[in-house]
């Protein structure tokens, strides 16, 4: 059974510019959630996604955006890019609604680096 | 202060010591509690959870929580090379789902054959 995928694993970008992210959770998973990784700051809950629904959303400023599509497929992206929004992106896929953690599997995340 | 520290480490040992790892807190409502292992260019894996006081033990793993001086800790016996990663903890006042919980920094630890 294939994991969690996230596409790109790396990417550079400049500041001003936006990034889009991709995430393909494991077949049969509805949820979907963000995080974002920082040294020193630990993991951030972004937003989460259920049957192309948002349900919840963390701090982050409007920014940050995502959305699902009808095969569970999530997309997150960041407008107007800035130095601080250089992190690792985790994507973590759960079989059942509501993002439980206790259920969900990580995938390995794509280093953004802003320049 | 922040909701939940973690000493970042580095962390280094010999192979075959017994690990301590540690992360403290300032909730009090802080009910469920996870340990995850995250190897370099990798994502997170749960290793252990726990709900509310006490330990649980899982092989060469045991995670114990002291609700009263809101102190956690994850205890590897005889650490293995294959065991150094980041250890991250973290916790929730509510049942289980991602935007509750309030992850620690990490801890880095390098097991030395």
């Amino acid at each position: 059974k294939a994991g969690v995928t996230q596409t790109p694993r790396y990417l550079i970008k400049t500041r001003g510019q936006q990034v889009t992210l991709s995430c393909s959770p494991i077949s049969g998973h509805r949820s979907v959630s963000w995080y974002q990784q920082t040294p020193g700051q630990g993991l951030q809950f972004l937003f989460e996604y259920f049957s192309e629904t948002q349900r919840n959303k963390g701090n982050f400023p409007g920014r940050f955006s995502g959305r699902q599509f009808s095969n569970s497929r999530s997309e997150m992206n960041v407008s107007t890019l800035e130095l601080g929004d250089s992190a690792l992106y985790l994507c973590a896929s759960s079989p059942q609604g509501a993002g439980s953690l206790t259920e969900a599997f990580f995938g390995q995340g794509t280093r953004l680096t802003v320049v | 202060q922040k909701e939940v520290e973690q000493d970042p480490g580095p962390l280094s040992v010999p192979e075959g010591a017994i690990v301590s790892l540690n992360c403290t807190y300032s909730n009090s409502a802080f009910q469920y509690f996870m340990w995850y292992r995250q190897y370099s260019r990798k994502g997170p894996e749960l290793l252990m959870y726990t709900y509310s006081s006490g330990n649980k033990e899982d092989g060469r793993f045991t995670a114990q929580v002291d609700k009263s001086s809101k102190y956690i800790s994850l205890f590897i016996r005889d650490s293995q090379p294959s065991d150094s990663a980041t250890y991250l903890c973290a916790m929730s006042g509510s049942r289980g789902y991602g935007q509750n919980f309030v992850f620690g920094p990490g801890t880095r630890l390098s097991v030395l054959p």
